[in-house]
């Protein structure tokens, strides 16, 4: 039961242009989402993050979009910058528990 | 500040062994998450600690367990090791549950089961 989708295995992008990297969810009652990104031999770092109650949340390059009604969320960079290439994680919780559930991953690639 | 740090960082160890791995969390942070990255399963919750009290569970058997110790430091534990068993994994640390704090996550150690 894979409550957290990413569908993309993986995107590539040119450097400057924007990436948008998409979540699904399933399970209504999460009411907060992460961003975390991962580099080889590392373990993931968080990005940005977003309540329920909110449907946009902005940090320098990124920001997140949430649309509750479509259990959807996005993470948007701009402009891509060859170090954003990495693995992409959305990950959901629900209730101020310390269990993420995490999507698949997205494996991001900025070309020059 | 040092950030989460796990030990050792890789291992192999044959099947029907067992295996502890070490996390010890931020200075600060009181509550430790353990995870299991696979290439079919992907990044999934194993439990979590506070205060030397396990707070949350995920869907692991058993076999599968962990403990924290007073200066908030953690080892999970895993018995009778089983080929599926190999994967990496990950500690997280965090201050409370007070809302939504991020998790800060360690290296991981890489476990390969022969």
């Amino acid at each position: 039961d894979q409550q957290v989708k990413q569908n993309s295995p993986s995107l590539s992008v040119q450097e400057g242009r924007i990436s948008i990297l998409n979540c699904d969810y399933t399970n209504s009652m999460f009411d907060y989402f992460l961003w975390y990104k991962k580099y080889p031999a590392e373990g993931p770092t968080f990005l940005i993050s977003i309540s329920s109650i909110k449907d946009k949340n902005e940090d320098g390059r990124f920001t997140v979009f949430l649309n509750k009604s479509a259990k959807h969320l996005s993470l948007h960079i701009v402009p891509s910058q060859p170090g954003d290439s990495a693995v992409y994680f959305c990950a959901a919780t629900l209730g101020g528990a310390q269990k993420l559930v995490f999507g698949q991953g997205t494996r991001l690639t900025i070309n020059p | 500040k040092a950030g989460v740090t796990q030990t050792p960082r890789y291992l192999i160890k044959t099947r029907g062994q067992q295996v502890t791995l070490s996390c010890s969390p931020i200075s600060g942070h009181r509550s430790v998450s353990w995870y299991q990255q696979t290439p079919g399963q992907g990044l999934q919750f194993l439990f979590e600690y506070f205060s030397e009290t396990q707070r949350n569970k995920g869907n692991f058997p058993g076999r599968f367990s962990g403990r924290q110790f007073s200066n908030s430091r953690s080892e999970m534990n895993v018995s009778t090791l089983e080929l599926g068993d190999s994967a990496l994994y990950l500690c997280a640390s965090t201050w409370d549950r007070t809302l939504y704090n991020e998790q800060f996550f360690g290296p991981g150690t890489r476990l390969t089961v022969l």
